[in-house]
């Protein structure tokens, strides 16, 4: 079974400019939750989708938006990017929402964010 | 703020020597996982400990949970160079809109020289 996949692996951009990353999760798998993970503040969660719906957001500003499709698989934007959203993307799914506390979130190799 | 503090933030220790990382978090818990992650890559699930479990083993881990002083620590024997990398604790969120998600904590980089 083919694990989570995120693409790109790497992207660079500058200040201003908005970002759109992707993740496919595990086959079956119909949650998909997304987590920011910095030098400082290491890793954060961004939000949960679920049945294309946002379950939990995480205490992040309105540039970060994300949405699920039918098929389950997830993108994550974020609008007029700072310096300091350069940073590891990481996408993780499970079976079903709610199970993290309970069950294993498969995690994703990440897109390496670096806004100059 | 992080529910999972580890410590030490780094560790140094030669192959064949034991590794022991320790997590300390702040509110109650049902589970704690461990997830390690070589440098930069995502993260892998290690094992996840129950709130009333004491001890579990996988293959050269032991982790250790003590939920009256709201700590836990994972054991490593016999580390061997590939298990160079950083090790994280992770509890459930159960506050606000989080709740069900994992909380990290900054994790212990771990180096084991051949």
């Amino acid at each position: 079974k083919a694990g989570v996949t995120q693409t790109p692996r790497y992207l660079i951009k500058t200040r201003g400019q908005q970002v759109t990353l992707s993740c496919s999760p595990i086959s079956g798998h119909r949650s998909v939750s997304w987590y920011q993970q910095t030098p400082g503040q290491g890793l954060q969660f961004l939000f949960e989708y679920f049945s294309e719906t946002q379950r939990n957001k995480g205490n992040f500003p309105g540039r970060f938006s994300g949405r699920q499709f039918s098929n389950s698989r997830s993108e994550m934007n974020v609008s007029t990017l700072e310096l300091g959203d350069s940073a590891l993307y990481l996408c993780a799914s499970s079976l079903v929402p709610g199970l993290a506390a309970t069950d294993t979130q498969y995690f994703g190799p990440g897109t390496r964010l670096t806004v100059l | 703020s992080q529910q999972g503090e580890e410590d030490p933030q780094a560790l140094s220790i030669q192959e064949g020597e034991n590794a022991t990382m320790n997590c300390s978090y702040k509110t109650s818990i049902n589970n704690l996982q461990w997830y390690r992650q070589n440098s930069g890559r995502g993260l892998v699930h290690l094992i996840l400990i129950r709130s009333n479990e004491r001890e579990k083993h996988s293959g050269r881990l032991r982790v250790t949970l003590d939920t009256s002083k709201k700590s836990s620590s994972l054991l490593i024997t016999a580390s061997r160079a590939a298990d160079t990398a950083s090790y994280f604790c992770a509890t459930e969120a159960n506050y606000g809109g989080s709740q069900g998600n994992l909380i990290f904590g900054k994790g212990t980089k771990l180096s084991v020289k051949p």
